[in-house]
């Protein structure tokens, strides 16, 4: 049974178009994340959430909305793509920020956005 | 400077040396610090966490911190060609319980 999970996997999608990804944690954590990684593998954080409470906006384009309908659900919706959203996006959950033992973020297996 | 500095690499290594990848942070607020390591087209996965200046030490790999110097490294003893694969740093910057800013890791690869 997955952990961290995101749908699709893939997207190709043209400039302009609006898309959504959905992510869904089932480990009970308090806090989730989405992260961007682009071409050159370089992860940024742009979100974080802990009980359905934004704490972080790493000064994202307002073309990216969050939601958090409940703390094991994550998604992002994204408006007139652009070519540089191209990138893979991971969700991320950790128990209780990064204040637990391990301080670990357990990922998604990724979703790679594709702009035309 | 930037917040979490790597060497890009590529790093090349023989099967069975050691791997040293290092990494720097700007923050000395930060307080965590971590070692992912990222297999080409699949997610992070975290394979050490370290607080405390020192050593700590993980079957094969060992990280190392120190605060004064603002310098974090992961030791690969032993390398496999298994471990070829992209290392990244993760420095919960400015002590952010919410933030794990990432170094823009170093590849790694072992040859057999």
């Amino acid at each position: 049974d997955t952990a961290v999970s995101q749908t699709p996997k893939y997207l190709v999608t043209q400039m302009g178009n609006d898309k959504s990804i959905k992510c869904e944690q089932n480990l009970g954590h308090d806090t989730m994340y989405w992260y961007k990684q682009d071409s050159k593998k370089f992860l940024k954080i742009m979100f974080s959430y802990n009980n359905k409470e934004l704490i972080i906006n790493e000064t994202v384009p307002n073309r990216f909305s969050p939601k958090s309908p409940d703390k094991a659900h994550l998604n992002l919706h994204i408006n007139s793509l652009e070519l540089g959203d191209s990138a893979v996006y991971f969700c991320a959950s950790s128990p209780i920020g990064l204040s637990s033992a391990t301080g670990e973020l357990f990922f998604g297996e990724g979703s790679r956005l594709t702009v035309l | 400077q930037k917040e979490v500095e790597q060497n890009s690499g590529p790093l090349s290594v023989p099967e069975g040396a050691i791997a040293s990848l290092n990494c720097t942070y700007s923050d000395r607020v930060s307080q965590s610090f971590f070692w992912y390591r990222q297999y080409s087209g699949k997610s992070p996965e975290l394979i050490m966490s370290i607080y405390s200046n020192g050593d700590k030490e993980d079957g094969r790999f060992t990280a190392q911190l120190n605060k004064a110097s603002q310098y974090v490294s992961l030791l690969i003893r032993d390398s496999q060609p298994s471990d070829s694969a992209t290392y990244l740093c993760a420095v919960n910057h400015g002590g952010s319980n919410y933030k794990l800013t990432f170094g823009k890791g170093t590849l790694l690869t072992v040859n057999p």
